[in-house]
């Protein structure tokens, strides 16, 4: 099956200490990889996406995420985490006609 | 100007009564989709439109139907609501059906009371 997995719900971390965000896609399909970053009562915002190449991609507001085909995960990381950070993230999987969204991981950035 | 359009943004009504939820993007894109994110924050998607063709429907109850007029429009109507109908209904669009982003609209929320 088609999915997209967010081990973790919540994600706490301190400003200026770096993050994590958490992602496993499943490899039915060789989907493409995103993430998605959703701020409240707003929709979604693309942060960035892994087609083919470089494993390490980088994307909007210092975000950046690694592909590792092995592992079948699609990690979103910031060296350097900013209050403003705070939000609900998205990984998402492009499966050709489909395209399936992880279950969200809120993080808070502590200040 | 607003890439993805989506109105009303927020829609209060009883059990039982119809409404309908417009989308339109103004981003020259051939695909569309709605999506529905429930209290839990969890989205599902819902419809996909491709140049005004059905290309995805998933498992949802026939009392939502998705109007596709031309493809830069793509309205959703919902018959007999129920109050588990209540949630975020989000429109997107993306170019074909590759690997290019998602972009979507702000949202519509639907309180069925």
């Amino acid at each position: 099956a088609q999915s997209v997995a967010q081990p973790e719900d919540q994600v706490n971390v301190a400003e200026g200490n770096p993050l994590t965000v958490k992602c496993t896609y499943s490899v039915s399909g060789n989907p493409y990889l995103f993430w998605y970053v959703q701020y409240p009562n707003r929709g979604l915002q693309f942060l960035l996406k892994y087609i083919t190449g470089d494993n390490l991609v980088k994307g909007s507001y210092g975000f950046e995420a690694e592909f590792n085909k092995s592992q079948t995960s699609f990690h979103l990381k910031k060296p350097s985490a900013l209050v403003s950070d705070s939000a609900l993230y998205f990984c998402g999987g492009n499966y050709g006609q489909n395209f399936v969204f992880g279950p969200g991981t809120r993080l808070s950035v502590l200040p | 100007d607003t890439a993805v359009s989506q109105t009303p943004k927020y829609l209060v009504t009883q059990m039982g009564n119809d409404k309908s939820i417009k989308c339109e993007q103004n981003l020259g894109h051939d695909t569309m989709y709605w999506y529905k994110q429930d209290s839990k924050k969890f989205l599902k998607i819902m419809f996909s439109y491709n140049n005004k063709e059905l290309i995805i429907n998933e498992t949802v109850p026939n009392r939502f139907s998705p109007k596709s007029p031309d493809k830069a429009h793509l309205n959703l109507h919902i018959n007999s609501l129920e109050l588990g109908d209540s949630a975020v209904y989000f429109c997107a669009s993306s170019q074909g059906r590759g690997p290019g982003e998602l972009f979507f609209g702000e949202g519509s929320r639907l309180t069925v009371l």
